[in-house]
């Protein structure tokens, strides 16, 4: 099973910096990794798909790099509604499908 | 609009069994795989289990294989995850969501990661 973990575990942000959030494999995933942001009460939000493609309706502030075991999530000027967790999953190698543990950004 | 409503959460005891509904709306329900992924209180994303566009091919976690069945029913837009011998820590929020997935000709290929999701529905699994 692929191992991810997700850091840091939490993240205080003022609104308009910017915040890089950090995902590792325990073995290489290639680019098959996803980045979703789930809002307190809702339901999770694609947002990256391929390691750094962006899904449908997701601002150019959201960003996704790498590939093999390390990954990034990086949100440029961050908004009100960025506040939230954020989740990798990785789609190389399964079953079973596998999700890191998550990244709260909140509000400094 | 695509839209997918889970329903037949409930409490149950320990031992337990229930029955959860995935009614999708709004794309070509047989052209995509439909998975279930649940959140225990507090906790992150855990997956369960998925389904194809089939029908055909079922997949499941460990932690439920032998408990949890799912199937899906293309005439009605619905995925089912029958669950059995009910554990407390199955005990969370059940989401289901859509692969994102596409078709090529007569063939559909599902991508593994999810487009769209449903509100969730709890299951409490106590005594």
């Amino acid at each position: 099973e692929v191992v991810l973990t997700q850091s840091p575990a939490s993240l205080s942000v003022s609104p308009g910096d910017g915040a890089s959030l950090s995902c590792r494999a325990s073995q290489s995933v290639a680019s098959n990794l996803a980045w979703y942001q789930q809002r307190p009460g809702q339901a999770p939000r694609l947002l990256i798909y391929a390691a750094s493609t962006r899904a449908t309706g997701v601002p150019a502030r959201f960003s996704g790099g790498g590939s093999g075991t390390e990954f990034t999530l990086t949100i440029s000027s961050l908004q009100a509604d960025d506040f939230a967790i954020y989740y990798c999953q990785q789609y190389s190698r399964w079953p079973p499908l596998t999700f890191g543990g998550g990244t709260k950004v909140e509000i400094k | 609009e695509v839209q997918l409503l889970e329903s037949g959460g409930g409490l149950v005891q320990p031992g337990g069994s229930l029955r959860l509904s995935c009614a999708a709306s709004g794309f070509t329900f047989s052209n995509h795989a439909i998975t279930w992924v649940r959140q225990a209180p507090g906790k992150g994303l855990d997956w369960v289990s998925g389904i194809s566009g089939s029908g055909q091919i079922p997949y499941y976690a460990d932690s439920v294989k032998g408990r949890f069945n799912i199937s899906r029913d293309n005439s009605k837009n619905i995925v089912y995850l029958e669950m059995n011998s009910l554990r407390p820590e199955d005990t969370a929020v059940y989401h289901c969501a859509k692969d994102r997935g596409y078709c090529s000709g007569t063939s559909c290929y599902a991508v593994r990661y999810f487009d769209h999701w449903g509100q969730g529905i709890l299951v409490t699994v106590s005594s």
